[in-house]
């Protein structure tokens, strides 16, 4: 089975720049999750799908980022303008129903930094 | 809201001795996930144990097991005899049941001495 999959895996970019990520998740998981890692702490969630709607977008800065899941598989999260403690790793999960004791599976993440 | 912290920034262990890394959680529901990850330095989440609220034995997974203590709210991790490769982060989390979000703690750095 095929696990979460991201790209890019690295991206420098200036600040006010714009950038975007991809996530292709587990094949029949209906719950995909963003979440933000900035150095030495842990993710923190930035918006979760449930199919192609979203469930929680509380702590996403809707001003700068924005994230989609059109036909409720890939999705992909945007920043712009970006700033720079934006620099994190961006991580990317998914799960089958996204409750109870269910694993969360993690993609590899994308390392971004803002110059 | 739900809280995780973890205390301990960084542990060391010698290689084949156990080791317990700390976690304490806080929330007012009834109805709640733990999880342990491992985060090595290439930076990918592994999943390594859960346990559910009202689960009355503490989990295990091989050379992992959870030690819940629910009146303290406490969900420490336990490695048994400790290996090179354990050297990571390992990140505490919890997820109430119905709601889908986990919360994470800002993790323990453990390294293994050989």
């Amino acid at each position: 089975e095929a696990g979460v999959a991201q790209s890019p895996r690295y991206k420098i970019i200036e600040k006010r720049q714009s950038v975007a990520f991809w996530c292709n998740p587990i094949s029949g998981h209906a719950t995909l999750y963003w979440y933000q890692q900035i150095l030495g702490q842990g993710p923190k969630l930035l918006i979760q799908f449930q199919n192609n709607g979203v469930v929680d977008d509380s702590q996403l800065p809707k001003d700068r980022f924005s994230a989609e899941r059109l036909k409720g598989v890939d999705s992909t999260l945007k920043i712009q303008p970006a700033k720079l403690e934006d620099s994190a790793v961006y991580l990317c999960a998914s799960s089958f129903q996204g409750v109870g004791q269910e694993t969360q599976y993690f993609g590899p993440g994308t390392r971004l930094l803002v110059l | 809201a739900q809280k995780i912290t973890q205390t301990q920034p960084g542990m060391f262990v010698q290689e084949k001795e156990a080791v317990t890394l700390d976690c304490t959680y806080d929330t007012s529901d009834q109805s709640y996930g733990l999880f342990w990850y491992k985060q090595p330095s290439s930076g990918e989440m592994i999943f390594l144990i859960y346990q559910g609220s009202y689960d009355e034995q503490n989990a295990t997974e091989g050379r992992y097991s959870l030690n819940f203590q629910k009146a303290r709210k406490s969900a420490n991790l336990v490695i048994s005899a400790s290996q090179l490769g354990d050297s990571a982060m390992y990140f505490c989390a919890m997820r109430v049941t119905n709601a889908g979000k986990s919360t994470f703690g800002d993790g323990t750095t453990l390294t293994v001495k050989p």
